[in-house]
């Protein structure tokens, strides 16, 4: 079983670009959620993803948006980036939505804007 | 909306002192809690999880953690800390019946010395 991957691992980008973050979850893994960590913070809940549809999101503006595949991949994309968009970006998978479905999360994609 | 709070940012011991890093959260509805733990570029590591049951729940390494939910806490603790347990400590809530979407605090870096 492997485990969860994103990619690129990292990435620099000017402020007003368009970025897109990729995560692989474990296989059978329908349920993704991603996360932002800012330097020396705890990662804040973006958004969650069940087969296919967002479940939950938490408190970021539209220009943040996802997308989950059929074949365990996901995307992150935010659009119109800002300086503030500076973080660790994390993709965590597990078997379903219920908590006793441990989260497993990938390394995370470091994201710098300029 | 839930909410979690680490009281300490940095925890500085000596090897084999015992730690407990703390930690509160507020919700108006029943909470899961877990502790996760990151290494230094490394993704996020489930370390324990209370979802029901015994309030006292334990790690494969040596950690516990109790929850008290009288005084909102569930403290981590060891009672003899390892040089390899340098690490960033995360705490960790989600709501009963919201799926597994995580509420972080701020984070506890322990910093074990020899």
């Amino acid at each position: 079983e492997t485990g969860v991957t994103q990619s690129p691992t990292h990435l620099i980008k000017t402020r007003g670009q368009q970025v897109t973050l990729r995560c692989s979850s474990q296989s059978g893994h329908n349920t993704v959620s991603w996360y932002q960590q800012a330097l020396g913070q705890g990662p804040q809940f973006i958004f969650q993803y069940y087969r296919e549809e967002e479940n939950g999101r938490g408190n970021f503006p539209p220009r943040f948006s996802g997308l989950q595949f059929p074949n365990y991949s996901s995307e992150l994309n935010v659009n119109a980036l800002e300086l503030d968009d500076s973080a660790l970006y994390l993709c965590a998978s597990s078997l379903g939505l219920a908590e006793e479905y441990e989260q497993y999360f990938g390394p995370g994609t470091r994201l710098t804007v300029t | 909306a839930q909410s979690v709070t680490q009281l300490d940012s940095q925890v500085p011991v000596f090897e084999e002192a015992p730690v407990e890093l703390r930690c509160n959260y507020s919700s108006s509805v029943s909470v899961y809690l877990f502790w996760y733990v990151q290494y230094p570029n490394q993704g996020l590591q489930l370390l324990l999880k209370y979802l029901s049951g015994s309030t006292l729940v334990e790690s494969i390494n040596g950690f516990e953690a109790e929850f008290n939910k009288s005084q909102t806490s569930f403290h981590l603790r060891k009672p003899s800390v390892h040089i390899s347990d340098t690490a960033e400590y995360f705490c960790a809530v989600s709501e009963s019946n919201a799926g597994n979407m995580l509420t972080f605090g701020g984070g506890t870096r322990l910093m074990v010395k020899p």
